[in-house]
């Protein structure tokens, strides 16, 4: 059972514009959520993150929104380039207070960015 | 060194070979993770170990599969018997004690013939 779900396993964007990548979580107590960028050959690598504490978090060209409510982050890459094609992995965690926890993977989206 | 550092970068075995991969995590990461990423798929959690005691090794698919860290520092996962299925990217994290944010390797890719 896919407790995060990556529903949409590619999409092709164009250089300057935005993209927008999809997750769904169905475990309420997941109450943090990162996004990781792939590249081949390589181990993912942490691109951003947010507590359930807020609904939005900003660092430079990249933005994760959360809708609690309706189990829902999406990642916001503007304007995207051509260095951003990777595959983003979407990820959560019910953390313990103090202590570490795992995380949850989603299958990943492919984005492709067409200079 | 500065990053994780996983060995071998590649390995190919045949069906019921022993197999065994190793981990270096970022010095003064405490907590270690395995995870497994086959064809498609997310990373999969495997085992987490705080120190040298696994926290939680829900994740290990079988009794093949084993994992030890005895000083606290490197691990190695063990796979006894291989099969086909076996076959992905075995994936080793580390992060700082309480941190969310997990610092991964590039990966050992296990390919059993």
């Amino acid at each position: 059972d896919q407790q995060v779900k990556q529903n949409s396993p590619s999409l092709s964007v164009q250089e300057g514009r935005i993209s927008i990548l999809n997750c769904d979580y169905t475990n309420s107590m997941f109450d943090y959520f990162l996004w990781y960028k792939k590249y081949p050959a390589e181990g993912p690598t942490f691109l951003i993150s947010i507590s359930s504490i807020k609904d939005k978090n900003e660092d430079g060209r990249f933005t994760v929104f959360l809708n609690k409510s309706a189990k829902h982050l999406s990642l916001h890459i503007v304007p995207s380039q051509p260095g951003d094609s990777a595959v983003y992995f979407c990820a959560a965690s019910a953390k313990l207070r103090g202590a570490n926890s795992k995380l949850t993977f989603g299958k990943g989206i492919t984005l492709s960015v067409r200079p | 060194g500065a990053g994780v550092s996983q060995t071998p970068s590649n390995k190919v075995t045949e069906k019921g070979k022993y197999v065994e991969l190793r981990c270096d995590p970022i010095s003064g990461h405490t907590a270690l993770y395995w995870y497994r990423q086959s064809l498609g798929q997310g990373p999969e959690f495997l085992i987490y170990f705080q120190g040298t005691g696994a926290a939680d090794d829900s994740g290990l698919p079988n009794d093949r599969f084993f994992a030890v860290r005895p000083e606290g520092s490197v691990s190695t996962l063990k796979i006894q018997r291989t099969e086909r299925g076996d076959s992905a990217v075995y994936l080793c994290a580390s992060s700082l004690p309480g941190a969310n944010v997990l610092t991964f390797g590039a990966g050992s890719r296990l390919t059993v013939l």
